[in-house]
């Protein structure tokens, strides 16, 4: 049972949409994480967040605590923006992480 | 900063091999992480240490498998004897504290075992 749920698992979008992927956990979390993962593997973190709203650019990320969901949301999107997103949260009290199983994302031009 | 440096980028071996990867995490992040990454099940925690000693191993697979830590600048996760279901892409990460500091992620060594 994976008690992170990634939504949706794949989208597809073209230059320009607001995109926006989900993210549902069960337990109680000290932080959750967004992290990025482009085509020959590399994963960079993106966000660590415990609550409200944190911006980077044209990435957004927010979290509800008491409704357990957190948002990623990309402003004017472009193709160099297709990678996998992946979740994952940070239990209370430890410091290793739980991931979703990603959500595969591309832009086309 | 160099980051996370991690050896082999690819492997590849026969089954029945012993099998060593490698990890240099950041200068002074005192937490380093190995995860394993797959496409039945995504990515998965299979050990960390802080301060080179072990915490949490709970998600090494099996007693084939075994990480070390000798000084705060290496680690090494050993696979003997490797079988082809040990076939991923095998991430170490680091961090100087991560209840409020992200991770850094190596770029990973891809394992296929024949």
């Amino acid at each position: 049972k994976n008690e992170v749920e990634q939504s949706p698992q794949n989208l597809t979008a073209q230059e320009g949409e607001f995109i926006t992927i989900n993210c549902s956990y069960s337990v109680g979390i000290s932080a959750l994480h967004w992290l990025q993962q482009h085509p020959g593997g590399g994963i960079v973190s993106l966000f660590m967040l415990s609550s409200g709203k944190k911006k980077h650019g044209r990435l957004i990320a927010t979290i509800n605590i008491q409704e357990k969901h957190s948002s990623l949301h990309i402003t004017a999107s472009h193709p160099r923006d297709s990678a996998v997103y992946i979740c994952a949260w940070q239990i209370q009290g430890a410091q290793k992480l739980v991931f979703g199983q990603g959500t595969r994302l591309t832009i086309n031009p | 900063d160099a980051g996370v440096i991690q050896s082999p980028r690819h492997e590849v071996t026969e089954m029945g091999q012993e099998v060593t990867l490698r990890c240099k995490p950041i200068s002074g992040h005192d937490y380093l992480f190995w995860y394993r990454q797959t496409m039945m099940r995504g990515l998965e925690l299979l050990i960390y240490f802080n301060n080179n000693v072990p915490i949490d191993d709970s998600g090494m697979p099996e007693d084939r498998f075994s990480a070390k830590m000798p000084n705060a600048s290496f680690s090494t996760l050993k696979i003997q004897p490797s079988e082809p279901r040990d076939s991923a892409v095998y991430f170490c990460a680091s961090s100087p504290h991560p209840k409020v500091q992200p991770q850094h992620f190596g770029d990973g060594t891809r394992l296929s075992i024949l």
